[in-house]
């Protein structure tokens, strides 16, 4: 079966410092692990996404996500945060239908 | 190009009605998924559809919830008999095969009364 945890519910980083948001999965195969960021009352938008090749993925918004397979973890960051980037996060997998993480909220502070 | 289009995007019911929720996928997308938000939780998959065809739907209560994807129009998430436990955001999505990227419409937020 497969399934994601993200380990931490709620984040509090200062403007400009780096961010990083933790996602382990278990997948019987090569696992398709996506990010999906989501605003309030809004629909999800990929952030990025990995199925193959380069560990290291880069994405939209600044984001990039490093794919360890040893450690069944698909880790998002990003080095500066904006005020922008305040919003909650989804890590999910799947080929067909994807299983999500609880979601991570991301408080930027000023 | 638009994207996945969703109505309505907040829909009130009172317990014992019917809740019809629709999905357009993006343009040459044939594959649609729905999923279920609860408030404080992620996103559960409920069913995957093709035209015409239901391809997986284990994740649909067994009681009550129906869905469809007709050759012409949109998919159709339907629930019958609404309770106050079917209040939650219900987000489609489509791709254009699998596996690939899906994209996802800004949801039909239930409330049931």
């Amino acid at each position: 079966a497969q399934s994601v945890t993200q380990p931490d519910i709620h984040i509090t980083v200062s403007e400009g410092a780096s961010l990083e948001l933790r996602c382990n999965y278990s997948y019987g195969a090569t696992p398709y692990l996506f990010w999906y960021v989501q605003s309030p009352g809004q629909g999800l938008q990929l952030l990025l996404k990995y199925f193959s090749g380069d560990t290291l993925v880069q994405g939209i918004k600044g984001f990039e996500a490093e794919f360890k397979r040893s450690q069944s973890s698909f880790n998002l960051r990003k080095p500066s945060v904006h005020w922008s980037d305040a919003d909650e996060y989804f890590c999910a997998v799947g080929e067909v239908k994807l299983s999500f993480g609880a979601g991570t909220t991301v408080t930027v502070r000023a | 190009n638009a994207g996945v289009m969703q109505n309505p995007r907040h829909l009130v019911r009172r317990r014992g009605q019917e809740a019809r929720l629709r999905c357009s996928p993006m343009k040459g997308h044939s594959h649609v998924y729905w999923y279920r938000q609860l408030p404080e939780e992620g996103l559960k998959f409920m069913v995957y559809l093709q035209k015409e065809n239901i391809i997986d739907e284990s994740g649909m209560p067994k009681e009550r919830f129906s869905a469809e994807f007709p050759k012409e129009g949109p998919s159709i998430l339907r629930i019958q008999q609404v309770v106050r436990g079917d209040s939650a955001a219900y987000f489609c999505a489509s791709s254009p095969g699998t596996p690939s990227e899906a994209f996802f419409g800004q949801g039909t937020r239930l409330t049931v009364v």
